[in-house]
């Protein structure tokens, strides 16, 4: 079983409504990263911190989404405006060192549907 | 840039019998690292088996192992004794070694179906 916690585990809103998403990663791991995965199984990174720093983010996530992972509180991804595209499933994932060699661990996903 | 390329979107199996999924890699980078993964019909995400790219051994872990031909940037996942709970999604993926690279890209998986 999973020890990625991600909460909702389903979220439903409108065009332009704010959808929030919540993470806790394994314990004792400080590399977390936000992937999305649509409907034909494609995975898009979105976003991925160590600690509470940003590592990397792609262009998208730096302007319609944030995401912020803080000290002893989990960590998030905020859509400011849904979109009808941005119905997917959202992945977050932890691994307990930033190597390139290292697996992740991920969550069950939050699926979001845009209405 | 780097790219993981499965080919078969789905396949099928009888049980007890061996399974091999196929995946190509694109990369630039001399040191990298490749997965496997499998999502279930519940969501779960598990990863099964790791082969880095400076080793010559083909990893096995309990019934799945790896066809690693690093000249054709091929690494293909054989299972063998298919059990029916191995009905899955099965995605390969790529990290490249070098400083800075933290993305894991994935392929576009394959549909396994094992039938009793």
């Amino acid at each position: 079983n999973s020890k990625v916690i991600q909460t909702p585990r389903y979220l439903v809103k409108g065009q332009g409504q704010k959808a929030k998403m919540r993470c806790i990663p394994e314990k004792g791991h400080p590399v977390v990263f936000w992937y999305q995965q649509n409907k034909n199984n494609e995975f898009k990174f979105l976003i991925n911190f160590q600690n509470q720093e940003v590592l990397q983010q792609i262009d998208m996530t730096e302007k319609r989404f944030s995401a912020e992972c803080p000290s002893n509180s989990p960590c998030s991804l905020e859509i400011q405006s849904s979109e009808a595209g941005d119905s997917a499933l959202y992945l977050c994932a932890s691994s307990p060192a930033g190597t390139a060699n290292e697996r992740l661990f991920f969550g069950h996903g939050t699926k979001l549907s845009v209405l | 840039a780097q790219k993981v390329t499965q080919t078969q979107t789905s396949i099928s199996v009888m049980e007890k019998t061996t399974v091999t999924m196929d995946c190509v890699y694109e990369t630039q980078d001399s040191s990298y690292f490749l997965f496997w993964y499998k999502q279930t019909a519940s969501g779960e995400i598990v990863f099964l088996i790791r082969q880095d790219s400076y080793k010559k051994e083909n990893a096995t872990v309990g019934h799945y192992s790896l066809n690693f031909q690093k000249p054709k940037s091929s690494i293909g996942l054989i299972i063998t004794a298919t059990q029916i709970e191995d009905s899955a999604v099965y995605f390969c993926a790529m990290r490249e070694g070098g400083s800075g690279s933290w993305q894991l890209i994935f392929g576009s998986g394959t549909q396994l179906t094992v039938m009793p």
